[in-house]
Parts: structure tokens; C-alpha cells; sequence
């Protein structure tokens, strides 16, 4: 069984521009979440989507945006970059919602903003 | 609000010696809570996790946790490091919001093995 895919692994973008970044859960998940990592704060939620409906929401700006497909690919969208984006993106997967569902981790996607 | 506290953002071990890796955590209601590796440019994989029951969660790689309320611990420990436990370790706290869960992650602890 294919794992979490996450497009592109690398991004490279000026302050101000905006970003989309993609991921494929494994086949049968419905559950999305994203995160985001950085040397200076960690690990931190972004938000979780189910059956294309948002569930919840971590404590970042209204510039950070996502949506989920029938098929259940997520994209997150950024607009308006700040330096302070550049981080490590990271999508899991699962079954469903709920913190029993162990969450399957895509590579996550290296953006770097200039 | 919940929140994960680490202890030691690197931890050095020889080959074969015990690893432990302490994590406590704030919550005001029960929590799941996991442990999770993270490899060099990948994603997280998870070790165990705890949500009801036994107390003393096995998981994979030959790691273990032990839930301690009254401590409101989790730490994770493994009888003797190899080489390839070399990573970085994240704790993780998962509790209800509204009908959803919201999990706050630990800063990490770098695990490093020497030979």
C-alpha cells in the first residue's frame, strides 16, 4: 500500500508570493491533517479535514488556508509569505478523525521563503 | 490548554544501554497520548500511543511507555539502544475540543547513540 505522498518535497519562494502545496493519502484515509515544523517552535497543527469539511483549526493566521477533495486530497494554501514560513509542511493521514486513529506522516514539504 | 514538556533536547546513549526519554504533560481532562520517531527528512512514524486501559504500552522497535497520572508522565524507554534508534523522539498530547481532538506535540528529544 502506497504511503502519504506530499508534492512538491521542495519550494523555494520570494516574501509576498503565495504557495499551494499537495497531499495523497493512503487509499481508504478520509482523514487529512497538516502541520507545520520549525527549529524555533516545534510541531504545530494547522488543521484537520474530514470528508471534505474542516474539523479543526490550530492557532495560525486566516493567510493559511486548506481544503479538502472527494478523493480526499488536501491542499494548504499560504498567500502573502513571510519569513517566517519557511518550515517543514507535514500531511498525515487516517482512517477517520479522532486521536485513535494512528496518523500516517507524509516526507513533508521543505519550504523555504526568501 | 494542554502542553508537552521534553526533558533534555539531546540525549546521549551508548550502544546497549537503556534509553529513557521523559515527557510530562499538562491537561484538565484524560489525554491520549503518544510517542512518535521522526528520521532525517522524513515524516513521523509512530512508536505507541496510550488512550484507555494497561497503563505499560508496548510498541514497535523494541520501545515501551509507561502512563503515570499521578506523575502525569509518559516516558518512553527501550532495555538496549542500537545504532539505528538514532532520531528524534516526539511527545504527543491529543485531547477533546468540541467533539474533535487537538494534539499539542513536545519540542523533540534527539536521541544519539554512540557505538
Amino acid at each position: 500500500k502506497a504511503g502519504v505522498t506530499q508534492t512538491p518535497r521542495y519550494l523555494i519562494k520570494t516574501r509576498g508570493q503565495q504557495v499551494t502545496l499537495s497531499c495523497s493519502p493512503i487509499s481508504g484515509h478520509r482523514s487529512v491533517s497538516w502541520y507545520q515544523q520549525t527549529p524555533g517552535q516545534g510541531l504545530q497543527f494547522l488543521f484537520e479535514y474530514f470528508s471534505e469539511t474542516q474539523r479543526n483549526k490550530g492557532n495560525f493566521p486566516g493567510r493559511f488556508s486548506g481544503r479538502q477533495f472527494s478523493n480526499s486530497r488536501s491542499e494548504m494554501n499560504v498567500s502573502t509569505l513571510e519569513l517566517g514560513d519557511s518550515a517543514l509542511y507535514l500531511c498525515a493521514s487516517a482512517v477517520g478523525p479522532g486521536a485513535y486513529n494512528e496518523q500516517f506522516f507524509g516526507p513533508g514539504t521543505r519550504l523555504t521563503v526568501l | 490548554a494542554q502542553s508537552v514538556t521534553q526533558l533534555g533536547s539531546h540525549v546521549s546513549v551508548s550502544e546497549g544501554a537503556l534509553v529513557l526519554l521523559r515527557c510530562n504533560y499538562s491537561s484538565s481532562v484524560p489525554p491520549y497520548l503518544f510517542w512518535y520517531v521522526q528520521y532525517p527528512n522524513q515524516g513521523l512514524q509512530l512508536l505507541l500511543k496510550y488512550t484507555t486501559g494497561a497503563t505499560l504500552v508496548k510498541g514497535i522497535n523494541g520501545f515501551e511507555a509507561e502512563f503515570k497520572k499521578s506523575e502525569t508522565s509518559f516516558h518512553l524507554t527501550k532495555p538496549s539502544a542500537h545504532m539505528s534508534d538514532a532520531a528524534e523522539y516526539f511527545c504527543a498530547v491529543s485531547t477533546q475540543v468540541g467533539g474533535s481532538y487537538i494534539p499539542t506535540f513536545g519540542r523533540g528529544t534527539s536521541l544519539i547513540v554512540h557505538p
